[in-house]
């Protein structure tokens, strides 16, 4: 079974559309993550949520707005997308409070603007 | 603020044989946590090892070990045995204790293998 589960893994759209990505992870975890990946593969968090409420949220623009329906469950919505948006998006979760704990992530969805 | 920089874009090995990948970080903290990720072109992020920063002894996971010298803020990571199987991007993270959760990475380290 998936630990973390992204959908869709590819999502292709054009510019100025809106579009989700879904995360759930089964692990029991109650902190969730989304990083992101750019095209020379440097990774930045962007958001993080602790039993869901908002913990960071790292100067994302508010184009970007996750929803956090309960502790499994880390949506990321995108509106008015914009070409520097193409990226890998990937979900994360971990135990939350202690640091030791590794963080699971998904496979990653790509997000191609046209 | 935390960095972490990896030094080598690219890094090469011939199979069976070792290559140790290089990280260096900056903090101010004087405890926090240490992981190198794996990412294969399946675009999968693995955790390979961690390490504490109160611990002195280097973790180890059968052929990955790690050399972390805190003073030097260094966390290299040794792969013995090399197989075809570990090509991938390294990715070297740092979590603090004090802002726990996110990970702060580096720009990575693209490692190919040859037979």
């Amino acid at each position: 079974d998936t630990a973390v589960s992204q959908t869709p893994k590819y999502l292709v759209t054009q510019m100025g559309n809106d579009k989700s990505i879904k995360c759930e992870q089964n692990l029991g975890h109650d902190t969730m993550y989304w990083y992101k990946q750019d095209s020379k593969k440097f990774l930045k968090i962007m958001f993080s949520y602790n039993n869901k409420e908002l913990i960071i949220n790292e100067t994302v623009p508010n184009r970007f707005s996750p929803k956090s329906p309960d502790k499994a469950h880390l949506n990321l919505h995108i509106n008015s997308l914009e070409l520097g948006d193409s990226a890998v998006y990937f979900c994360a979760s971990s135990r939350g409070g202690t640091s030791n704990q590794p963080q699971h992530f998904g496979d990653g969805t790509r997000l191609s603007i046209l | 603020a935390q960095t972490v920089t990896q030094s080598q874009p690219e890094m090469s090995v011939q199979e069976a044989e070792t290559v140790t990948l290089s990280c260096t970080y900056d903090t101010s903290e004087s405890d926090y946590y240490l992981f190198w990720y794996k990412q294969p072109p399946s675009r999968q992020m693995i955790l390979v090892i961690r390490q504490e920063a109160y611990k002195q002894q280097n973790a180890t996971e059968n052929r990955f070990s790690v050399n972390f010298q805190k003073a030097a803020k260094s966390f290299s990571l040794k792969i013995s045995d090399s197989q075809l199987g570990d090509a991938a991007m390294y990715f070297c993270a740092y979590r603090s204790l004090v802002v726990a959760d996110k990970l702060i990475f580096g720009t990575g380290t693209r490692l190919q293998v040859f037979p």
